[in-house]
């Protein structure tokens, strides 16, 4: 069965450090690939996709994440994290064609960005 | 755009209860999901909709969970005999085409 793993499941960081969460998901073929944001009390939003082409895809607010097929890896970076970037950080995955809402969720990491 | 719109918010019921879930979604994304979320995981897939048609259900989607999306527009989620394991976050997203999922802020169900 398909899934998902993010390493880190807690990460400590003082604003304006850099940030590499990693993403690892286990399927052969064709996926479309996400990074969702939680922030407290809000919903989910979506940061980040990847379909095709350009492996590296910039998001909003800085972020970004590089697919690397062979290393079945997307990992999100941010060159320097501020307070605001606290919240709960979720990849996720869509296997195969067509729908593209059926997603495979990671257990997600906690960012806590200290002043 | 006025967003995915779950109610309740929250939801307390006691063991062996029903309850039931509504979501409005984006008024024109055609397709409606359910995901469920427990404490320190990622939301997991029940069932999605395309238009009223309800096209696929999870293995997680037990016969006490039935979902239904009578005219395509938005959708309620019913679960019976409420079990202490079902106490969870019960999110709602919408999409069209190949757009990305919006999502709602949830009902939090919790079953004492």
């Amino acid at each position: 069965a398909q899934s998902v793993s993010q390493h880190n499941h807690h990460v400590i960081l003082s604003e304006a450090a850099s940030l590499e969460l990693g993403c690892n998901y286990s399927y052969g073929g064709t996926v479309n690939l996400f990074w969702y944001v939680q922030y407290p009390g809000q919903h989910l939003q979506l940061l980040l996709k990847y379909f095709s082409g350009d492996p590296l895809v910039k998001g909003i607010k800085g972020f970004e994440a590089e697919f690397i097929k062979s290393k079945f890896s997307f990992n999100l970076r941010k060159p320097s994290v501020q307070w605001s970037d606290t919240a709960e950080y979720f990849c996720a995955v869509n296997v195969g064609p067509g729908n593209t809402g059926k997603l495979i969720f990671g257990q997600g990491t906690t960012l806590q960005v200290k002043p | 755009d006025t967003g995915v719109s779950q109610d309740p918010r929250h939801k307390i019921t006691k063991r062996g209860q029903n309850v039931t879930f509504r979501c409005d979604p984006i008024s024109e994304h055609n397709r409606l999901y359910w995901y469920r979320q427990t404490l320190g995981q990622g939301p997991e897939f029940l069932t999605y909709f395309q238009n009223e048609a309800q096209l696929e259900k999870s293995r997680l989607l037990s016969d006490r969970f039935s979902a239904e999306r009578p005219k395509g527009s938005f959708s309620t989620l019913e679960i019976q005999r409420t079990e202490q394991g079902d106490s969870a976050m019960y999110l709602c997203a919408s999409s069209s085409g190949n757009s990305p999922l919006h999502f709602g802020n949830g009902t939090r169900l919790t079953v004492t």
